[in-house]
C-alpha cells in the first residue's frame, strides 16, 4: 500500500503559468482533500471531494480548480499562478467517518 | 477567522517530563477532534482523536482531554521522548459536513534529551 502519493514533490513556476498537482490514493477512500500550509496559518482547506465526480469549495478556493474523474485521483489545478500561491500543498483522503491520511506534500514556489 | 487556535507556537520540555499542548476552538458545533504530528518535509500523521461525547481518550503515552464548556482541548504526552519533537496540529470537524477538518496553526514541540 502506497497510501497517499503526490506528484510532483517540488515545482517552481513563473507568475501566470499553469500547472496541475496530482494526488493518488490506493485505500479506496471516498473523501479526498487539498490543503495548503503557510507559515503561521496552519493547514487551510482549498477544495474537497466526497466521491468520484463531485467537488466542493473549502476555506480558500480562489485561484484553484479541482477534478475527481476517478475515485483514486484528485487533481488540483492552478490556471494562472500568483506569488500568493507559493505554499506547501497537502492532499489527504479519508473514509468520511474517521481521520484522514495525508500525502508527503508538494512545495510550490511562484516567482 | 481562525476557528481553531493554538496560541503557543513553540514548547520545550525535558525528556521524561510531561508535554501539554493546548488548543481552543470557537465553533460549539464541532463534534470530532484530532491531533496530528508533523515532521519536517513530511505530511501530517494522525496521532489521536476524541469525539465530543467523551472528555478523555488515551493511547499509550498520549492522552487528549476535551472540555466542551470551555471549548478547549489538550494533548498530554507522558513521558516525553526526543522522538516526539515535531509540530503538533489540532483539528476539529463537523462529522455531517463531509469530514472537513479545520486546523490550528500548530505548536512546535522540542524535547530536550
Amino acid at each position: 500500500n502506497a497510501g497517499v502519493t503526490q506528484t510532483p514533490k517540488f515545482r517552481v513556476l513563473k507568475t501566470g503559468q499553469s500547472m496541475t498537482l496530482l494526488c493518488a490514493q490506493d485505500m479506496n477512500h471516498e473523501y479526498m482533500y487539498w490543503y495548503r500550509q503557510d507559515p503561521g496559518m496552519g493547514l487551510r482547506l482549498i477544495h474537497y471531494s466526497v466521491g468520484e465526480g463531485t467537488t466542493a469549495k473549502g476555506e480558500v478556493p480562489d485561484g484553484y480548480n479541482v477534478s475527481r474523474l476517478k475515485k483514486q485521483n484528485f487533481l488540483l489545478g492552478l490556471e494562472s499562478a500568483a506569488p500568493s500561491q507559493t505554499s506547501v500543498y497537502f492532499c489527504a483522503s479519508s473514509t468520511g467517518t474517521a481521520w484522514g491520511y495525508f500525502g508527503p506534500g508538494t512545495r510550490l514556489t511562484v516567482t | 477567522d481562525q476557528q481553531v487556535k493554538q496560541n503557543s507556537p513553540s514548547l520545550s520540555v525535558q525528556e521524561g517530563r510531561i508535554s501539554i499542548l493546548n488548543c481552543d476552538y470557537t465553533n460549539s458545533m464541532f463534534d470530532y477532534f484530532l491531533w496530528y504530528k508533523k515532521y519536517p518535509a513530511e505530511g501530517p500523521t494522525f496521532l489521536i482523536s476524541i469525539s465530543s461525547i467523551k472528555d478523555k481518550n488515551e493511547d499509550g503515552r498520549f492522552t487528549v482531554f476535551l472540555n466542551k464548556s470551555a471549548k478547549h482541548l489538550s494533548l498530554h504526552i507522558v513521558p516525553s521522548q526526543p522522538g516526539d519533537s515535531a509540530v503538533y496540529f489540532c483539528a476539529a470537524s463537523l462529522m455531517n459536513t463531509g469530514n472537513q477538518f479545520y486546523f490550528g496553526t500548530g505548536t512546535s514541540l522540542t524535547v530536550i534529551p
